[in-house]
């Protein structure tokens, strides 16, 4: 049983890029979170995203939008790229029908900006 | 007010000893509460979770729960080197729409040998 897979696993971004992460949920988990981890911080909550619809947002400028397809699985678009943006991002995937379970995060996508 | 707070570290505790990690949330009407262990450069690996006043526990991993005091604590026995990682504590936001776990900064556990 797979469980949340993310990539890439890095990447190297100039200011001003545009980047795509991409995560496929656990099987069977529906709904989608995403997360920043800068250096030394804990987890930041970007956005969630279900039935194809983010479903709550975190404090995140519009830079950051994302998507969710039909086989739950989901991106992250960063736009104009600050140096700021770098950081882990994580993935993580729950099920809609069993509230209060713990998320499962995938390995994460380092992103660095120069 | 931080939503939840940890002592950052380094919290240094020599092999086969306890090591006590502690965190407080502010939000009164968080109802799960997790712990993650995060090695270097790797994600957070969900160690323990915990939903009710008291102790929970799991192999050498006890969670403890104090609702009134708004209190969260992770109690690893026999604490070996491999031990070492920075432990997270996240307080699960469930209502409506909301399903997200807030996380502290986390505290930096060294096991010496």
């Amino acid at each position: 049983d797979a469980g949340v897979t993310q990539s890439p696993t890095h990447l190297i971004k100039t200011r001003g890029q545009q980047v795509t992460l991409r995560c496929s949920p656990k099987s069977g988990h529906d709904t989608v979170s995403w997360y920043q981890q800068a250096l030394g911080q804990g987890p930041q909550f970007i956005f969630q995203y279900y039935e194809e619809e983010e479903r709550q947002r975190g404090n995140f400028p519009d830079r950051f939008s994302g998507h969710q397809y039909p086989n739950y699985s989901s991106e992250l678009n960063v736009n104009a790229l600050l140096l700021g943006d770098s950081a882990l991002y994580l993935c993580a995937s729950s099920s809609s029908n069993r509230a209060n379970q713990p998320q499962h995060f995938g390995d994460g996508t380092r992103l660095s900006i120069l | 007010q931080k939503e939840v707070e940890q002592n950052s570290g380094p919290l240094s505790v020599p092999e086969g000893a306890i090591a006590s990690l502690n965190c407080t949330y502010s939000d009164r009407v968080s109802q799960s509460f997790f712990w993650y262990r995060q090695y270097s450069g790797k994600s957070p690996e969900l160690i323990m979770s915990i939903y009710s006043n008291g102790d929970k526990e799991d192999g050498r991993f006890t969670a403890q729960l104090n609702k009134a005091s708004q209190y969260v604590s992770l109690l690893i026995r026999d604490s070996q080197p491999s031990d070492s990682a920075t432990y997270l504590c996240a307080v699960g936001v469930y209502g409506g729409a909301t399903n997200k776990l807030i996380f502290g900064t986390g505290t930096l556990l060294a096991v010496q040998p």
